[in-house]
């Protein structure tokens, strides 16, 4: 089993929909959880950032992890052209003075005018 | 503020040779990280470094090394490439004390 599962997608929604992103894990000592968004060819840009299970909303976006279950979500509202991506999840662990991410597949995003 | 910053950008190198990709972090940040991304994968962690040590290796062969610098700067060596070394290559930097990391836009490594 891997440490996180995505679903790769693609998905393809109209202008205006709401959009639900998820991923599930494993390993239960990941300790912050993330939401990158990645343009074709370029770096993955932060979206989203929590460390504990709840919601938590900025502006269009709603990050939610349950803890209890290992999942977590991504829920865009309004969803504009802009917001073609591919949106990466990525849980963070901090071992022995390392940290490092473990990232989901990806999900690509196209959202049609 | 500059970010992450990267070099080069692209590069075609065949089986065998060796790369060495260049990043420079966010001005501040002390810790640099090193990600592999494979087309159609998410980034896969490689090396962390802080104040030029070695904090965290991932699952790579020991064809792959990295080196940080004085300036916080950071060197990732790749010997022996093989086809299956082509991806994109990020590098992030994080602030002491801070779990977010922010990405540069990658060396994208082409292997013949």
């Amino acid at each position: 089993q891997k440490e996180v599962e995505q679903d790769p997608g693609p998905l393809s929604v109209p202008e205006g929909a709401i959009v639900s992103l998820n991923c599930t894990y494993s390993n239960s000592a990941f300790q912050y959880f993330m939401w990158y968004r990645q343009y074709s060819r370029k770096g993955p840009e932060l979206l989203m950032y929590t460390y504990s299970s709840g919601n938590k909303e900025d502006g269009r976006f709603t990050a939610q992890v349950d803890k209890s279950s290992k999942y977590i979500s991504l829920f865009i509202r309004d969803s504009q052209p802009s917001d073609s991506a591919t949106y990466l999840c990525a849980m963070g662990l901090t071992q022995g003075g390392s940290e490092k991410l473990v990232f989901g597949k990806g999900t690509k995003l196209t959202v049609n005018p | 503020d500059a970010g992450v910053t990267q070099s080069p950008t692209h590069l075609i190198k065949t089986r065998g040779q060796q790369v060495t990709l260049r990043c420079s972090p966010i001005s501040g940040h002390k810790s640099v990280s090193w990600y592999q991304q494979v087309l159609g994968q998410g980034p896969q962690f490689i090396f962390q470094y802080y104040e030029k040590e070695e904090r965290g290796r991932g699952n790579f062969p020991d064809r792959f090394s990295a080196r940080q610098f004085p300036n916080y700067s950071s060197e990732l060596n790749v010997n022996a490439l093989l086809l299956g070394d082509s991806a994109l290559y990020l590098c992030a930097s994080r602030l002491s004390g801070a779990n977010v990391l922010t990405f540069g836009a990658g060396s994208r490594l082409t292997v013949l």
